[in-house]
């Protein structure tokens, strides 16, 4: 298994405070993503990363930001969480030339209440 | 854009091969074919992937036909364990950094 581990891995919070979430990487990769699933929606993109410092919107990324100091670390907030944020949280990792082969951390249960 | 269709579910029983099909009738030329499943709780995980041959890993092969509309992954000898929601996907826009999972198929293996 590749090694991405995400923190914390449960996490109950009240709407309106502020949230990270944190993946973390063994695997010297140089792509990153944060992605959130929910019934009925499937898998969907938030951001994603492909360089230190260098990160860019995906398909649902309101209310989100990321930030990446170190090729090992992405961090995702909530800057200010919502009910509709509620969700499970996957950190993905892959290689520029490969970008569809993506390793997938366990992910990370958040409910806002 | 080249989608995938996959049946909704499918049972296998321990021990045997488990077959699953998905149609990509509308795939290009430079189109991979990739697979993923996603066991119950835990993130997505990469199984196998290819363009026109036939590939074979230490979890599953992937058969391809010869005009590419359609694929099968084979579980070679499935177990409980290979119980979970599986993903045909085809890589649609190489500018495109999601991975578009649909619905999946789900398997269940019974003893």
């Amino acid at each position: 298994d590749a090694g991405i581990t995400q923190s914390p891995r449960h996490k109950v919070t009240e709407t309106g405070t502020p949230v990270t979430l944190r993946c973390h990487q063994t695997e010297n990769h140089r792509y990153m993503y944060w992605y959130r699933q929910d019934p009925g929606h499937g898998l969907r993109l938030i951001h994603y990363s492909y360089g230190v410092k260098d990160t860019d919107k995906g398909e649902v990324s309101d209310g989100y930001s990321v930030s990446r100091s170190k090729t090992e670390d992405f961090l995702l907030t909530l800057e200010s969480a919502t009910s509709s944020q509620t969700s499970v949280y996957f950190c993905a990792i892959s290689e520029p030339a490969s970008r569809e082969t993506q390793y997938f951390g366990p992910g990370t249960r958040l409910l806002v209440l | 854009d080249a989608k995938t269709t996959q049946p909704p579910s499918m049972d296998c029983a321990e021990g045997r091969a488990a077959n699953l099909p998905c149609n990509h009738s509308t795939i290009s030329g430079n189109e991979y074919v990739y697979w993923y499943r996603q066991i119950h709780s835990q993130g997505p995980q990469y199984i196998i992937h290819g363009l026109k041959n036939n590939e074979t890993n230490e979890m599953a092969s992937l058969i391809i036909t010869e005009d590419r509309k359609s694929s099968t992954l084979i579980l070679p000898h499935a177990t409980l364990r290979d119980t979970a929601v599986y993903y045909c996907i085809v890589r649609v826009d190489p500018n495109d950094y999601k991975l578009s999972f649909g619905a999946g198929t789900t398997v269940t293996v019974r003893a």
